[in-house]
């Protein structure tokens, strides 16, 4: 069955530094979106990408975030400069065309811890 | 902007008992219903959705059912087993926004 793989599964880094979380969706999607959850908390929305383009984003989605499709296959969120509340889970996932906007694939996450 | 409740936040039945979590929702705009289900350590996984135009909606033990005047919308799991314990969430979405807002949560354990 087709899956959405995200890596790194889990990634430490020092507060101020950049870091790029990198998603393979399923090959015939073209919808895509990020959210994260805090631990214990719920899921969040942070981003939806559709066309090369940002089609929606949350207040969470600052300037300190960006989102890019550098070829056929990857999405990535890069967070440009780490704050300590930016540690969270971070789920990628997609969507086919055909897909209600809520029948979303998610992988299995990114762990950030920002210390 | 949607503001999706959800409870209880933790849930325990016997095994071979019937779970209930109820939702409300706030956007009268809203129109599909997921239900996911999170197992420690994974990505959360749609296990059943229900759209605005039907009110209820069945899949082997699992059942959805949506009052849109009341803006309430429920998980019912019959039958329990251990392999049903884990976090579940409801969310709605509209036409209007490619995003889904999500409950808090409720962790259901299955009492052996």
């Amino acid at each position: 069955e087709p899956e959405v793989t995200q890596t790194p599964s889990h990634q430490v880094t020092q507060m101020g530094q950049e870091v790029i979380l990198r998603c393979v969706p399923i090959s015939n999607h073209l919808y895509f979106y990020w959210y994260r959850q805090i631990l214990g908390q719920k899921v969040e929305f942070l981003v939806s990408f559709y066309n090369n383009e940002i089609s929606e984003k949350s207040e969470i989605f600052d300037d300190q975030f960006s989102v890019e499709r550098p070829d056929g296959s990857n999405f990535t969120l890069k967070i440009r400069s780490t704050k300590l509340e930016d540690s969270a889970m971070y789920f990628c996932a997609s969507r086919n065309v055909w897909g209600a906007i809520g029948e979303l694939f998610f992988g299995e996450g990114s762990r950030l811890t920002v210390l | 902007g949607e503001n999706v409740e959800q409870h209880p936040s933790t849930l325990s039945v016997q095994e071979g008992d019937s779970a209930v979590i109820k939702c409300t929702y706030s956007d009268s705009a809203s129109n599909y219903f997921p239900w996911y289900k999170q197992e420690l350590g994974k990505g959360p996984q749609l296990i059943i959705d229900i759209r605005s135009n039907v009110g209820e909606k069945k899949d082997q033990r699992i059942a959805v059912t949506l009052n849109k005047t009341a803006k309430h919308f429920s998980l019912h799991i019959t039958e329990t087993q251990p392999e049903d314990s884990a976090v579940y969430f409801c969310a709605a979405s509209t036409n209007r926004d490619d995003k889904i807002i999500f409950g808090k949560g409720t962790r259901l354990h299955i009492l052996p």
